[in-house]
C-alpha cells in the first residue's frame, strides 16, 4: 500500500540558510500533518491542513510557513534556521477523524 | 490543557516475556492509537482503536480501550529483539471539525537477548 512519501530524508543546512519540506500524502487522503521531534522527545505537533486550509496551527515558530498544493503535497519552509531547529520533521496524513500515516521523516541538521 | 499520562518511561525485559505498557488520561477520548517508533523512523501505527471496551490484536500485539474511555493499554507476548522501539500512544481530538492529535510521552522498550 502507497505511504506518505517526504524528501529530502536528510538535509544539512547553516545557520541562517532557509528549508523547504516536502511532503506527498497518502492519496485519497485529506488532512496533512506537520510534526517536530527532538532527541528523545515525542512529535511536537507543528501545523495542519484539511483540503488545502490551514486546519490547526501548533508551536510552529514564526519563522515556518507551510502550505498544501492543489495535488494536496504540502511543503514546509523554514527559514532563518537556527541551531536549535535541528529535528527529525515528520509528515503524517490521515482521513479527517482517523488515523494518521508517518512518513520516513526529515532528518534536518543546522550547523 | 489534555495530557496523556504513559507508563512505564522505560523497560527492560527478557525475550520471550510479555510486555505491558499503558496510557491514562483525565480526559474522554473517543480514539486511541498505538504507535511504535523505530530511531530515526517515522512513527508505525500499531492499532487503532474506535470503541470503548474495544480490544484489538495484531498478531503479537493486544490493545484495548478502557471502558471509562479514559486510558488504553498495550500488551506485547513473547517479546523479541526487533521489538525494541518507542512506543506511543495517542488519542484524537475533535476542533470543531478538524482534529489534532495528542501523544503520550512514550514507553521505551529494550529487549535483552
Amino acid at each position: 500500500a502507497a505511504g506518505v512519501i517526504q524528501s529530502p530524508r536528510h538535509l544539512i543546512k547553516e545557520k541562517r540558510e532557509t528549508a523547504t519540506l516536502k511532503c506527498y500524502p497518502i492519496p485519497r487522503h485529506d488532512t496533512v500533518y506537520w510534526y517536530q521531534q527532538g532527541p528523545g522527545q515525542d512529535p511536537q505537533f507543528l501545523i495542519s491542513f484539511y483540503e488545502k486550509m490551514q486546519s490547526d496551527k501548533g508551536s510552529i515558530p514564526d519563522r515556518f510557513s507551510a502550505q498544501q498544493f492543489s495535488d494536496y503535497h504540502s511543503e514546509l519552509n523554514m527559514s532563518s534556521l537556527e541551531l536549535g531547529d535541528s529535528a527529525l520533521y515528520f509528515c503524517a496524513s490521515s482521513l479527517v477523524g482517523y488515523e494518521q500515516y508517518f512518513g520516513p521523516g526529515t532528518r534536518l541538521t543546522v550547523t | 490543557g489534555q495530557q496523556l499520562n504513559q507508563s512505564p518511561q522505560s523497560m527492560f525485559i527478557q525475550e520471550g516475556e510479555d510486555v505491558s505498557m499503558n496510557c491514562t488520561s483525565s480526559s474522554i477520548f473517543n480514539t486511541w492509537l498505538w504507535y511504535k517508533q523505530d530511531p530515526g523512523e517515522g512513527p508505525v501505527l500499531l492499532i487503532a482503536l474506535y470503541k470503548a471496551g474495544e480490544l484489538t490484536s495484531n498478531g503479537r500485539l493486544t490493545a484495548q480501550f478502557g471502558i471509562t474511555r479514559k486510558d488504553s493499554f498495550l500488551n506485547i507476548s513473547a517479546s523479541i529483539p526487533s521489538d525494541v522501539g518507542i512506543y506511543f500512544c495517542a488519542v484524537t481530538v475533535d476542533t470543531s471539525g478538524t482534529y489534532k492529535y495528542i501523544f503520550g510521552t512514550g514507553t521505551r522498550l529494550k529487549v535483552l537477548a
